[in-house]
Formats: C-alpha cells, structure tokens, sequence
C-alpha cells in the first residue's frame, strides 16, 4: 500500500526558516514525482511544483518559483518543501501527492498535510 | 496562470444529479491535458475521483462520472447523497516545461 506520511503542524514567526517533509512507503520513491500543493484557509488547491527524486529534476510553478525549494532524500525515502524566510501570507496547508507519471494530473496518493502558520 | 473556472456552488436535494462545470482556455485543455477531478471534505485530503477525463478509480461510486468537450470538463454526481457534501476540484496538466498543473477554484456542494 503506498503511503505519504507528512510532518506535523508548525508554528513558526516571520523571517523565520522551515523545512516539512513527506515520507513515501509502499513504492520505489526513487522512480516516481512526488508534487507539492498549497492550500491557503478557507481557499482552494494550489500547484507548487514538483520533484523527481530519483534525479533530483525539480519544477517550479512559475507562482512558487524562488519562494520555496523542494527537495528529495532517496535514502529516507523523503521529499521536502522548505522555506529560507517564512511571511504570513504562507499559512497553509501543505500537501504532497503522488501523480501517476510526470504529465499526469492524476494523483491517487497524497499526505496527510501539513499546516505552517506564520505569525507576523 | 489563472484558476480554470468553476462556479462557486452548487445544490441538490438527496437523490437528485448535480454537474459542476470546469472551464479552461485552449492551452489548458489541449488534446493531451487529461482533467481529474478531487473531492475534499472539511479537514482532509482531496481524493481522486476522476482521472482521464472520465475514468473512474477502483472504490470510486459510479455516482461519478466524467466528460470533456472543447474547453470545459465537467463532473456529474447522480443520486446525491449526503455524504456527498464537500469541495470538489477539477485539475489539468498544462505545462511540459515546469509540469506544472492548474487547478480550479473549487465548487462547494451542499447537500439540501
């Protein structure tokens, strides 16, 4: 059973730094994307970008581009999205997901999420 | 890049069939921009419902269903039940240089 188990809720300060991460079991997590999704409260699904972990061929969402970094650890089986300085407007929920191939929209698979609320 | 278009809400009595329209521009709906579709109740996951336009995942009640035609996707859910209450979001791929995909901006259904 293929499984995305995602770190816990954060509370963080602006100007602060956070990495969360998302575990994968179940599956080679080397040779399949794992993406990243925003949701902001009370608002709907936003596409962050996505890592092949097994080459580390990262893409960006041009909205999310030189605002996060997402990164993979295939020894752990983990992917990560991390901040360098935290604003207020990143409170969200996180979400990982696993899409069936790169071009796909289909994502059986996803975490738990993750909630980063940044207090200004 | 902006949301594909959804309407806000939507409502239906138990029993009754609802379809929840998904409208994109050319780009984002080319021949090989498959639509899926995600329910999502309060506090939890999206889940997939549909995929390909119009395929159904295992598990998935055949209450579902799926149809593409020009630039508008749409999810239709007969014989509504209760526990079909939630957000729901249609997706698509829309970029083969950042791979990134568009969502809409979610449909809210309420269940009278």
């Amino acid at each position: 059973e293929v499984q995305l188990v995602q770190s816990g809720a954060e509370v963080k300060k602006a100007g602060e730094s956070l990495k969360i991460s998302c575990k994968g079991s179940g599956y080679n997590f080397a040779n399949y994307w794992i993406g990243w999704v925003r949701q902001m409260p009370g608002k709907g699904l936003e596409w962050m970008g996505i890592i092949y972990p097994g080459d580390s061929d990262t893409r960006y969402s041009p909205s999310f581009q030189g605002q996060v970094t997402i990164s993979a650890d295939t020894s752990i089986s983990t992917a990560y999205l991390q901040w360098s300085s935290l604003k207020a407007s990143d409170t969200a929920m996180y979400y990982c997901a696993r899409p069936e191939y790169s071009s796909s929209s289909r994502f059986d698979d996803w975490g738990q999420g993750t909630l980063v609320t940044v207090s200004s | 890049q902006s949301a594909l278009t959804q309407p806000a809400s939507v409502s239906g009595s138990p029993g009754q069939s609802i379809t929840i329209s998904c409208t994109g521009t050319g780009s984002d709906f080319g021949n090989y921009n498959l639509v899926s579709w995600y329910q999502q109740h309060p506090g939890k996951a999206p889940k997939l419902i549909i995929y390909e336009d119009s395929k159904r995942p295992s598990g998935v009640s055949n209450r579902f269903s799926g149809s593409k035609s020009g630039n508008t996707a749409s999810l239709t859910i007969s014989g509504l039940q209760a526990e079909d209450e939630a957000d729901y979001y249609c997706c698509s791929y829309i970029s083969s240089n950042t791979f990134e995909r568009l969502f809409g901006g979610g449909t809210k259904l309420t269940v009278l």
